[in-house]
């Protein structure tokens, strides 16, 4: 079963920034659109953005613009999501997922296990 | 962006019944791309369906998934105690992708 693993978890101050990175398995990465979706506390799932790698530019959902940058380096299949001016609201699980085909955002079938950024002063 | 209503919000049964979740969009869901997840706590989201009603690798076919247009369902023919859960629907046929709120479904 193939499998994203993320980083681990992060403490922040509030005004700072996080990265989180999501490895996935070699020879499959490029193809596969990666999204990030962030839960909240007692709360349900947000579609943050996302990258297909060997497209190049990421999308992103119009709440998280300018607060959210994807990246992907295709040599080490590492997909990263840098959050930043972080608030308390920020506060939450960052999920890292993979579409279940390739070369578009359909439904998705493989997770990272998630990372917990808690934002506090 | 299109808003996915879930209903209802807290769904109470017994193992052995049937469990029907509605999600129902603001505007058409194109080419029917509306997915359904299951989420159990302290876990990543589980994908059940995709395409509106293609199960996906590994799901047992008591949950099925129908529906298009601005109206989708998932059904559950016969619960059984692990599938008590919270249930999400997607959709990812226009930008930007969004998810419903979720229906929590609970043992009676």
């Amino acid at each position: 079963q193939v499998q994203l693993v993320q980083s681990g978890a992060e403490v922040k101050k509030p005004g700072s920034s996080v990265k989180v990175s999501c490895k996935a398995p070699g020879g499959t990465f490029s193809t596969y659109a990666i999204s990030w979706v962030r839960q909240a506390p007692e709360q349900g799932l947000e579609w943050m953005g996302g990258i297909i790698p060997v497209f190049g530019p990421a999308y992103y959902a119009p709440k998280f613009q300018g607060k959210v940058t994807i990246t992907a380096d295709k040599s080490t299949s590492t997909a990263y999501m840098e959050l930043s001016s972080l608030r308390s609201e920020d506060t939450a699980v960052y999920y890292c997922a993979r579409s279940i085909e390739t070369g578009y955002y359909y439904g998705m079938d493989v997770w990272g296990q998630g990372t917990t950024v808690t934002v506090s002063s | 962006e299109i808003v996915l209503t879930q209903s209802p919000g807290t769904l109470s049964l017994s193992p052995g019944e049937r469990a029907t979740l509605s999600c129902r969009a603001s505007q058409s869901v194109s080419s029917r791309y509306l997915a359904w997840y299951q989420q159990k706590p302290g876990q990543a989201p589980r994908l059940l369906i995709y395409g509106a009603s293609s199960r996906a690798t590994g799901i047992p076919d008591r949950f099925s998934g129908s529906g298009s247009g601005t109206d989708f369902t998932l059904t559950i023919s016969r619960l059984e105690p692990e599938d008590f859960a919270v249930f999400y629907c997607q959709q990812y046929g226009s930008s930007p992708i969004t998810f419903g709120q979720g229906t929590r479904l609970e043992i009676k």
